[in-house]
């Protein structure tokens, strides 16, 4: 079965400081799509960043990159310059290969994030 | 592009009632998702509509079913609430290609309180 680990319940960091969320995930498909989304506290999730298992390069996307690591079965999402905007619950999800299996996405407990100014 | 959208954002309703809740998504988006997201359980799938078919259905009762119309917006509905069904409801869209590279694009979502 699929699954995705998000180990860090919490986390801190300073303004303008990068930070990195953790996310390992488990898969016995080849092909799969890795995402990050950001849910602020009114709740609506926002789409940050997506990873093919067969992209070679880690994706970015602004201050958003993805550092893949598909052997070790992880995609932590690395956010630079932290701003306080960014304080907001992190998902982590997995979509499957199969088209039966198709507008699923799996997703992690999400790791809370609080920028201090 | 307008991006997805809930009715109603908020909802209160007793026990044994039913409530429906919809969902209009991204012009053009055949697939749309539909997500229960409580704090004992995290985010969990409940079903997703392509092209008015259910293509995919997560592990929940019979009570909650939905529906997709020709428009691509969708409606689902949970009959006989139980306390347990108060949680935050949200719909996603996508191209519904329903392979791995598909992104959702997620709606407010409705939050859903059964007293």
């Amino acid at each position: 079965a699929q699954k995705i680990t998000q180990t860090q319940p919490g986390m801190f960091v300073q303004e303008k400081e990068a930070v990195t969320l953790d996310c390992t995930y488990d898969t016995s498909d080849q092909s799969y799509g890795l995402f990050w989304y950001k849910q602020p506290s009114s709740g609506e999730m926002i789409f940050l960043i997506y990873q093919g298992s067969y992209d070679e390069q880690n994706a970015t996307e602004g201050r958003y990159s993805l550092n893949f690591q598909k052997a070790r079965k992880s995609a932590n999402l690395v956010i630079s310059a932290s701003q306080l905007g960014d304080s907001a619950m992190y998902f982590c999800a997995m979509s499957p290969l199969t088209y039966n299996q198709g507008g699923k996405l799996i997703f992690g407990q999400g790791t809370e994030l609080s920028v201090k100014p | 592009k307008a991006g997805v959208t809930q009715t109603p954002r908020y909802l209160i309703k007793t026990r044994g009632q039913q409530v429906t809740l919809s969902c209009s998504p991204i012009s053009g988006h055949r697939s749309v998702s539909w997500y229960q997201q409580t704090p004992g359980q995290g985010l969990q799938f409940l079903f997703e509509y392509f092209s008015e078919t259910q293509r995919n259905k997560g592990n929940f009762p019979g009570r909650f079913s939905g529906r997709q119309f020709s428009n691509s917006r969708s409606e689902m509905n949970v009959s006989t609430l139980e306390l347990g069904d108060s949680a935050l409801y949200l719909c996603a869209s996508s191209d519904g290609t329903g392979v791995s590279t598909d992104t959702q694009y997620f709606g407010p979502g409705t939050r859903l309180t059964v007293l």
